[in-house]
């Protein structure tokens, strides 16, 4: 079982949909990232966190410490809102990165 | 653009050839890293470079060579790679190794191995 699971895997939705993708992990952590991986390969850090909650247009990042589980939230979706989401952790005790393995999703017009 | 450039994006190869990848950063970083990324699976770290020392190997396969001849540039020597091989590598960087910042992604390059 990998220490950071991402749910759903794959999530297909309609344009205007508001969208949640979740991220649990087992191990302490000093910090959460959101990353985004459009097709072409090439990732984007969306989020930094280590608490609360972030903001940056139409997307949410929150975390909840105690139950270690982060989630991204994208409202208003867009079609240009496809590609993998990525979240990885940051170990509190080693510093490493360990990764989720993405969520695809799929914007339909 | 991330600052962070990848070369070539695609590359194919037989499995007694020689090639090298290339990433090049324009950030002032002085963190490098080599990941590989298969269909469906978590990125897999194979090297670390922070002030173009190497720090971290992950069990890496020796028909993978890395070398950092500078903090800008990292390179990664192929050679009598296995068709299982065959897989996205993408480079990034970071300030520093330890420091924690997040990491600044080149476009990877899409590897094929016949």
């Amino acid at each position: 079982k990998n220490e950071v699971e991402q749910s759903p895997q794959n999530l297909t939705a309609q344009e205007g949909e508001f969208i949640t993708i979740n991220c649990s992990y087992s191990v302490g952590i000093s910090a959460l990232h959101w990353l985004q991986q459009h097709p072409g390969g090439g990732i984007v850090s969306l989020f930094m966190l280590s608490s609360g909650k972030k903001k940056h247009g139409r997307l949410i990042a929150t975390i909840n410490i105690q139950e270690k589980h982060s989630s991204l939230h994208i409202t208003a979706s867009h079609p240009r809102d496809s590609a993998v989401y990525i979240c990885a952790v940051r170990s509190g005790s080693n510093y490493q990165l360990i990764w989720g393995a993405g969520t695809k999703l799929i914007i339909k017009p | 653009e991330t600052g962070v450039t990848q070369t070539p994006r695609h590359l194919v190869m037989g499995m007694t050839n020689k090639k090298s990848l290339k990433c090049e950063q324009h950030l002032g970083h002085n963190a490098m890293y080599w990941y590989k990324q298969s269909a469906k699976k978590p990125l897999e770290l194979m090297f670390v470079y922070n002030f173009k020392e190497q720090t971290e190997n992950n069990s890496v396969p020796s028909r993978f060579s890395p070398e950092c001849p500078n903090s800008s540039h990292l390179f990664l020597h192929l050679h009598t790679l296995q068709p299982e091989d065959s897989a996205l590598y993408l480079c990034a960087s970071s300030p520093d190794r330890w420091a924690g910042e997040k990491l600044f992604f080149g476009s990877g390059t899409q590897l094929s191995v016949l």
